[in-house]
């Protein structure tokens, strides 16, 4: 079975320039999320996805940040424009569905480091 | 809302010494815990989870932990380290009906030597 599928893995740009992740979930995964890890820290929880709808962004800084799942399979994570403190890993995962303590399986991340 | 508290940013271990994780959690609601390990430039990767029942709790890699709620916790122990087993280990919490999202700890950095 293939995992979580990312890209780029690594990505470096100036700050209020622009940048793009993608993400292709495991097969039937009906749940992704993202998560953002800065270094030192535990991943925090920016977007989660049902098929193609959202079930929460409340931690998305949505000034900045945009996400979509169009077709309820790949997502893609933009930042717009980029700062300093996005610096960081954008994990993607998913899981079968969002009930009660189903296990998502983490893709290896995207490392941002913005100049 | 639910929080995971690593105790020891750092930790290391002789090779074949016991190895034991600190994680501690505060929620309002009985809790489902879980430890990731995350190896240089992957993705993390499920070691073992709490539900409900049996509160000592097998996983992968030997590695066990057991959930105790007098004590809040839920540490990560494995009974001789492998220099295998030199990664970064996450502690997490999530909740029923909580949309199976999870907060994560700020990880302990397990270093293991000869």
């Amino acid at each position: 079975e293939a995992g979580v599928a990312q890209s780029p893995r690594y990505k470096i740009i100036e700050k209020r320039q622009s940048v793009a992740f993608w993400c292709n979930p495991i097969s039937g995964h009906a749940t992704l999320y993202w998560y953002q890890q800065i270094l030192g820290q535990g991943p925090k929880l920016l977007i989660q996805f049902q098929n193609n709808g959202v079930v929460d962004d409340s931690q998305l800084p949505k000034d900045r940040f945009s996400a979509e799942r169009l077709k309820g399979v790949d997502s893609t994570l933009k930042i717009q424009p980029a700062k300093l403190e996005d610096s960081a890993v954008y994990l993607c995962a998913s899981s079968l569905t969002l009930t009660n303590y189903n296990e998502q399986f983490f893709g290896p991340g995207t490392r941002l480091t913005v100049l | 809302a639910q929080s995971v508290t690593q105790l020891g940013s750092h930790v290391s271990v002789s090779e074949g010494a016991l190895v034991l994780l600190r994680c501690n959690y505060s929620s309002s609601v009985p809790p489902y815990l879980f430890w990731y390990v995350q190896y240089p430039n992957q993705g993390l990767q499920l070691l073992l989870k709490y539900t409900t029942g049996a509160t000592l709790v097998k996983g992968i890699n030997g590695f066990e932990a057991e959930f105790k709620k007098s004590e809040t916790s839920f540490h990560l122990t494995k009974p001789s380290a492998h220099m295998s087993d030199a990664a970064e280990y996450f502690c997490a919490v999530s909740v029923a009906g909580g949309g199976n999202k999870l907060t994560f700890g700020t990880g302990t950095q397990l270093k293991v030597e000869l």
